[in-house]
């Protein structure tokens, strides 16, 4: 929705090893959100950007995970070490301006890790 | 934000109107009720949102009761692609953007 791609879609890993998650919004976006969702839940929050500034990270559930939006645009999760239960659907979304009420969805990346 | 209950799941005959009810007794004078719903395989999509008069989009209609405890969203006619988990969600909008805390949502599906 809105110009939001994320890649890869989906991505086997296997224990262990480290992955990086991106997510590619159109440009104009100022807000970034990461979300994970495990199967069969609602998608919880990990991390916000405002521009290139990490301004919340309360969401992320070890200092395994790590994400950064260097130049404002573009935005990469890394996992390291992933762990089985890393597995779930990792989903970025974007808004227009600061209290913006939509937040636009990308369609999420798929990570299984065996 | 507040909490939000909703029924797990709902059947709706497709061309009928589907109404989703959602509970948010906890709900502060500043909070919106946001609406999203996530297709199989997709991304969550915005619907719609209000704050305490009932609204209408190209999507869908939302009725806020007059004490805000509780909304229901209304999708006139339902058609088999509006299957998917529509969640509720009660929301501050301050000067910084703010996440969206999902709860479990209903899963709406449109029977032919």
């Amino acid at each position: 929705g809105a110009g939001v791609s994320q890649s890869p879609r989906y991505k086997v890993a296997k224990r262990g090893q480290d992955v990086a998650l991106r997510c590619d919004p159109i440009s104009g976006h100022v807000s970034l959100f990461w979300y994970q969702q495990a199967l069969g839940q609602g998608p919880e929050f990990l991390t916000y950007f405002q521009n290139e500034a990490q301004l919340d990270k309360s969401g992320l559930p070890s200092d395994r995970f790590f994400a950064e939006r260097p130049e404002g645009s573009v935005s990469t999760l890394k996992i390291q070490r992933t762990q089985q239960e890393d597995s779930a659907v990792y989903l970025c979304a974007v808004a227009s301006a600061r209290g913006s009420y939509e937040q636009y969805f990308g369609p999420g990346t798929r990570l299984t890790v065996t | 934000d507040a909490k939000t209950t909703q029924p797990p799941s709902m059947d709706c005959a497709e061309g009928r109107a589907a109404n989703l009810p959602c509970n948010h007794s906890t709900i502060s004078g500043n909070e919106y009720v946001y609406w999203y719903r996530q297709i199989h395989s997709q991304g969550p999509q915005y619907i719609i949102h209000g704050l305490k008069n009932n609204e209408t989009n190209e999507m869908a209609s939302l009725i806020i009761t007059e004490d805000r405890k509780s909304s229901t969203l209304i999708l006139p006619h339902a058609t088999l692609r509006d299957t998917a988990v529509y969640y509720c969600i009660v929301r501050a909008v301050s000067g910084s953007a703010r996440q969206l805390t999902f709860g479990s949502g209903t899963q709406l599906t449109v029977l032919p």
